[in-house]
């Protein structure tokens, strides 16, 4: 049972370049997020989609783009990599429908902009 | 808005020794709230929940967490702690919308032999 996988694990970057991170979850959650974590600043909610088609602004949504087409699969866009952006991000998931259902979280992607 | 503070950046405690992590939330109605442990380079696991019911929760790996509401706090423990502890841990609430969560900045723990 893989749980949540994001790929890839580790990516370098060059400022102004575009890239786009995967979040697969085989556990037939209804609901994904994406965070980034920065040190010192525990995790941050980048976007999130409560269903297949839908997506919502999280707390640090700017300069991000996110797609749920399908159901196990949650997309995490940049489209003009900053500096700024250099960190770790993580996708989780969640079965939905009540505030305790915990989140299910990925091993993250470490991104690091140059 | 809610929110957690984890006033501990980084707590040094020797193998066996007992262990206690402080969280304080932010929160208008009765909170859902999580420990999660990060190891490094991994993800995050979660080892107990709160969210009604007896105040006192088990989690896995020994770990327990006492909710009170007075204190607006839900500290975590352990009698007893492995070097394997070793980690980082994170207090977060949860609000009823998407499940969504809103975690503290963390508690690194070094486990000295």
């Amino acid at each position: 049972n893989a749980g949540v996988t994001q790929t890839p694990k580790f990516r370098v970057l060059k400022t102004g370049q575009s890239m786009t991170l995967l979040c697969a979850q085989d556990m037939n959650h209804e609901y994904m997020y994406w965070y980034r974590q920065d040190p010192g600043m525990g995790l941050r909610l980048i976007h999130y989609s409560v269903g297949e088609g839908t997506t919502a602004k999280g707390e640090v949504p700017d300069g991000y783009n996110v797609s749920r087409l399908k159901k196990q699969n949650f997309l995490l866009g940049l489209e003009s990599a900053a500096p700024s952006q250099t960190s770790v991000y993580f996708c989780a998931s969640n079965q939905g429908g009540q505030g305790h259902q915990p989140q299910h979280f990925g091993d993250g992607t470490r991104l690091s902009i140059l | 808005a809610q929110s957690v503070t984890q006033p501990d950046i980084h707590i040094t405690v020797s193998e066996g020794a007992s262990l206690e992590l402080r969280c304080n939330y932010s929160y208008g109605a009765t909170p859902y709230l999580f420990w999660y442990v990060q190891s490094p380079g991994q993800g995050l696991q979660l080892l107990l929940k709160y969210f009604s019911g007896d105040t006192l929760v088990q989690g896995i790996k020994g770990f327990e967490a006492e909710f009170k509401r007075s204190q607006s706090s839900f500290n975590l423990r352990k009698p007893s702690v492995h070097w394997s502890d070793a980690a980082e841990y994170f207090c977060a609430v949860g609000t009823g919308t998407a499940s969504k969560l809103t975690f503290g900045t963390g508690t690194r723990l070094q486990v000295t032999l």
